[in-house]
């Protein structure tokens, strides 16, 4: 079993739509988190930091992190087409970025 | 404008033959990365180094090699000891080594196939 698991897709929403992303863990001592977004062909970039339980918001983007489910969310309203990438979670045990372990991240279409 | 320049974006190279791919990063960051990006899997990380004339192996180090000479440069060799080298690879740079005080910020990666 993957320590992070993340649905592949791909997601198709039209545009406007309010998009839910997920991961799940198995790892109870992971305590930082990050969603990072990666459009075609081009490097990750991160959207989204949250330490710990709670959510986090940023305009259009909500994260949110359930410890006691081992299960984290970023919600994104109002979904353009510009939103089209795919969407990496990333999360560690310990504060180094050396021990970051990365879903296999889920494709997001959005359709004007 | 301050980034990381990977180079080349694309490379074929043939079976037993060793390549190296290219990592300058402007940003002033300690720390550099090497990832791996396979279709169906996360990111593995490969190398990384938090200072000059350091690096450490990551969890999938077999086959590669790095070296760090200058702050701002951070060379990713795969060697043909490498199994399946054919993959995207990304190279990031972090201001400190730790998750709390900033965020990797990845180049735009070299695409590595073996004929």
């Amino acid at each position: 079993q993957k320590e992070v698991e993340q649905d592949p897709g791909p997601l198709s929403v039209p545009e406007g739509a309010i998009v839910s992303l997920n991961c799940t863990y198995s790892n109870s001592a992971f305590q930082y988190f990050m969603w990072y977004r990666q459009y075609s062909r081009k490097g990750p970039e991160l959207l989204m930091y949250t330490y710990s339980s709670g959510n986090k918001e940023d305009g259009r983007f909500t994260a949110q992190v359930d410890k006691s489910s081992k299960y984290i969310s970023l919600f994104i309203r109002d979904s353009q087409p510009s939103d089209s990438a795919t969407y990496l979670c990333a999360m560690s045990a310990l504060p180094g970025f050396q021990k970051l372990v990365f879903g296999t991240g889920t494709r997001l279409l959005v359709s004007p | 404008d301050g980034g990381i320049t990977q180079s080349p974006k694309y490379l074929f190279r043939k079976e037993g033959q060793n390549v190296t791919l290219s990592c300058e990063q402007n940003l002033n960051h300690d720390a550099m990365y090497w990832y791996r990006q396979d279709p169906g899997q996360g990111l593995r990380l490969i190398y990384y180094s938090q200072i000059v004339n350091d690096f450490q192996k990551g969890d999938i180090a077999e086959g590669y090699s790095v070296s760090r000479e200058k702050k701002e440069s951070f060379p990713l060799t795969v060697t043909s000891a490498q199994k399946n080298p054919t993959a995207f690879y990304l190279c990031a740079s972090s201001m400190g080594q730790f998750l709390n005080t900033g965020e990797l910020f990845f180049g735009e990666g070299s695409r590595l196939t073996v004929l």
